[in-house]
């Protein structure tokens, strides 16, 4: 079964420093992966996404992430970090079971704070 | 375009009454799905629709019901709401069922149980 881990429920980093949000990923097949931005009171949006091809992904709002199969991780990065930042981001997994249909199956979220 | 709209925004509702969260998207997206969101669980999959006149059992479905009458619409029903349903619901969509497709999300319902 797949499963996602993301280490840290709360990451505190000041304005203007590296924002790294850890996710490492169970599956057995080549995995498909995201990494959603929840806003206040919002839904998720996709920042970025991992399919196939280049292991360095590039996302929106600055944020990128590292496709890294022998660690089985793909952690979030941005070189600095703004005060609109501030949310919760949470990293999954994708797959289409037997039965059909997409199973994203998500990390339980890290809120990320950021101090002026 | 709006996306995905849900109603309500948030609703408090006493145990045993029976209530429908309301979604609707305009991308004409063939596959909808419902999520819950609890406080350190993330968001887990309740039910979901590959296409109109289809829907089937997500993660945890016990206690909810869905109908897909058409590509637009997607409603999810409490029968008899507990406690244990006080939640945010996400109603998300995507273009094809396919591994590598991005969800849209809506706003969410906050939903209270009382």
């Amino acid at each position: 079964a797949q499963s996602v881990t993301q280490l840290g429920s709360h990451v505190s980093v000041s304005e203007g420093a590296l924002v790294l949000l850890r996710c490492n990923y169970s599956s057995s097949v080549p995995p498909y992966l995201f990494w959603y931005v929840q806003y206040p009171n919002q839904g998720l949006q996709l920042l970025l996404k991992y399919t196939t091809g280049a292991t360095l992904v590039k996302g929106i709002n600055g944020f990128e992430a590292e496709f890294k199969k022998s660690e089985t991780s793909f952690h979030l990065t941005k070189p600095s970090a703004h005060m609109s930042d501030a949310a919760e981001y949470f990293c999954a997994v994708s797959d289409i079971p037997h039965t059909g249909f997409q199973k994203l199956v998500f990390g339980t979220g890290t809120r990320l704070l950021v101090s002026p | 375009t709006a996306g995905i709209t849900q109603a309500p925004t948030s609703q408090i509702l006493a145990a045993g009454r029976s209530m429908t969260l309301r979604c609707t998207q305009d991308m004409r997206h063939n596959a909808m799905y419902w999520y819950r969101q609890d406080l350190g669980l993330g968001l887990r999959l309740i039910h979901y629709s590959n296409t109109a006149g289809t829907t089937g059992k997500g993660e945890v479905p016990d206690g909810y019901s869905v109908s897909r009458a058409n590509t637009d619409d997607f409603p999810l029903t409490l029968a008899s709401a507990v406690p244990s349903q006080t939640s945010v619901y996400f109603c998300a969509s995507s273009d094809e069922v396919k591994a590598y497709n991005e969800q849209f999300f809506g706003p969410g319902t906050r939903l209270t149980v009382l």
